[in-house]
C-alpha cells in the first residue's frame, strides 16, 4: 500500500499544550497537505508545503518537510478544545490525487 | 471559497437495492473529482477518480461495477453502489480539486450509507 503511516494513531493533550503529529510516506512528492476532519464530516484543507519547502507556518500551524527521510510533521500550538478533530496527511501523487495518511486523532481536554 | 455538496449525507437502504450519492461543485468547475471511502476512525481509501466526459478511473481492488461513476457535468459527479451489501456501509466522500493552480482539494461533507 501507498498509504502514509502517521503517529502517534490517537493524542490526548490539556487545552494550551501544543500538539505534534508526524507523518511519514513512501513515494516521492509534489508536495504534500494536512487536512483535518471533525467527526463524521468531511476533510477541510489546513496547509500545504511544497517538496521544494522545508518549513511554513500558518496562524498556529507549523509544518515541516524532510524529503531526505520522507517525512512531515505538524504542529499546532496553544491548542484548543475545539481543535479536537482528526489529523490527515496527505501526499500529491499525480494532479489533485493524494494519497492520505493513516490519521491522527486529537483530543485536547478543557 | 470553493464549495463541494454532497447529497444524501445519510441513507439507509435494504440490501440488494442501489443507491446513488451526488457531488456538486457548486461555485467552480471540476473536471475531476474524487470518491473515497473511510471506514470508522480509518483514513480515506480512494476509490477513483471521475472524469467528466470520459470513464473513472478505478483504484487497484475497486469493482468497477458495484461503484458505478458517473460525471456527465463539471459540475456533477455521481457514485452509485449497485446491489448493496452490508458490507458496502462506510462513509463515502468526494474532493474535487479547486482549479485554481494550489492543487487544494474541497471536500463534501460525506455521505454515510448504512445497508441493513
Amino acid at each position: 500500500s501507498q498509504q502514509g503511516e502517521e503517529d502517534p494513531q490517537a493524542l490526548s493533550i490539556q487545552e494550551g499544550e501544543n500538539a505534534t503529529m508526524n507523518c511519514s510516506y513512501k513515494t516521492s512528492i509534489n508536495n504534500l497537505q494536512w487536512y483535518r476532519q471533525n467527526s463524521g464530516r468531511g476533510l477541510v484543507h489546513l496547509i500545504l508545503i511544497r517538496s521544494n519547502e522545508r518549513e511554513k507556518h500558518s496562524g498556529r500551524l507549523r509544518v515541516t518537510l524532510d524529503t531526505s527521510k520522507k517525512s512531515s510533521s505538524l504542529l499546532i500550538t496553544a491548542s484548543r478544545a475545539a481543535d479536537t478533530a482528526s489529523y490527515f496527511c496527505a501526499t500529491e501523487t499525480g494532479t489533485y490525487k493524494y494519497i492520505f495518511g493513516t490519521g491522527t486523532r486529537l483530543k485536547v481536554l478543557a | 471559497g470553493a464549495v463541494v455538496s454532497q447529497h444524501p449525507s445519510r441513507v439507509i437502504c435494504k440490501s440488494g437495492t442501489s443507491v446513488k450519492i451526488e457531488c456538486r461543485s457548486l461555485d467552480f468547475q471540476a473536471t475531476t473529482m474524487f470518491w473515497y471511502r473511510q471506514f470508522p476512525k480509518q483514513s480515506l481509501m480512494l476509490m477513483a477518480t471521475s472524469n467528466e466526459g470520459s470513464k473513472a478511473t478505478y483504484e487497484q481492488g475497486v469493482e468497477k461495477d458495484k461503484f458505478l461513476i458517473n460525471h456527465a457535468s463539471l459540475t456533477l459527479s455521481t457514485l452509485t453502489v449497485t446491489s448493496a451489501h452490508p458490507e458496502d456501509s462506510s462513509f463515502y466522500i468526494c474532493s474535487a480539486g479547486q482549479g485554481t493552480g494550489a492543487n487544494v482539494l474541497t471536500f463534501g461533507a460525506g455521505s454515510r450509507l448504512t445497508v441493513l
